[in-house]
């Protein structure tokens, strides 16, 4: 099975900051990567899929780039509501696998 | 608009059983593979089963001979059948949809989750 590691566990940033999260996998993924956001009660929003293309309705501040085992979600300048946990998630290989979060928090 | 609206969770007796539900619209549900994924509280996201457009069963090793995943493209719906349950499937019960028919698809759209219980 992949196994994917998020890292940080935790970012600090504040608004108008630029945010970059990662994600690294166990084996290669090639480009099936995806990345998630979810807020405390609701369910996880598609943001990015297959590294590098953006959901419908995301805005353009959120960029998702890599491929093979490392991968990156920015967001350029960082607004109230992207505070929120991301997960990353792979297609690549069987069984489908989330990492375990990074959660971005208001400094 | 897609909407995915699942029901059936709720408190359950270790070595029970439950059937969630998804009722889908606002897209061409027979077309499109769907998917349970679960978050046990304070925890990340576990994939659990998918079923593609074609018919085809998958499931995590931690639910495979206890779940079982189903649909009705004539509703709409989409279900999973939990029998054998234990106190670590306490979990919030997400369905999802792909991006596409088969199995091998990201996950496009969430409904709000049903929150499954294990207590005796």
């Amino acid at each position: 099975e992949t196994v994917l590691t998020q890292s940080p566990a935790t970012l600090s940033l504040s608004p108008g900051e630029r945010a970059t999260l990662s994600c690294r996998a166990s084996q290669s993924v090639s480009t099936y990567l995806a990345w998630y956001q979810q807020k405390p009660g609701q369910a996880p929003r598609l943001l990015i899929y297959d590294a590098s293309n953006r959901a419908t309705g995301i805005p353009a501040r959120f960029s998702g780039s890599g491929s093979g085992t490392d991968f990156t979600l920015s967001i350029s300048s960082l607004e109230p509501e992207d505070f929120a946990v991301y997960f990353c998630q792979q297609r690549g290989n069987w069984p489908p696998a989330f990492g375990q979060g990074t959660k971005v928090e208001i400094k | 608009e897609v909407q995915l609206v699942e029901s059936g969770g709720g408190l359950v007796q270790p070595g029970g059983s439950l059937r969630l539900s998804c009722a889908a619209s606002g897209f061409t549900f027979s077309s499109s593979a769907m998917s349970w994924v679960r978050q046990a509280p304070g925890k990340g996201l576990e994939w659990v089963s998918t079923l593609s457009a074609a018919g085809n069963a998958y499931y995590a090793d931690s639910v495979k001979d206890r779940f079982t995943i189903s649909r009705d493209n004539s509703e709409n719906t989409f279900y999973l059948q939990l029998s054998g349950l234990r106190a670590e499937d306490t979990a919030v019960y997400y369905c999802a949809k792909a991006q596409g028919s088969s199995a091998r698809y990201h996950f496009e759209y969430w409904g709000q989750g049903t929150l499954v219980t294990v207590s005796s």
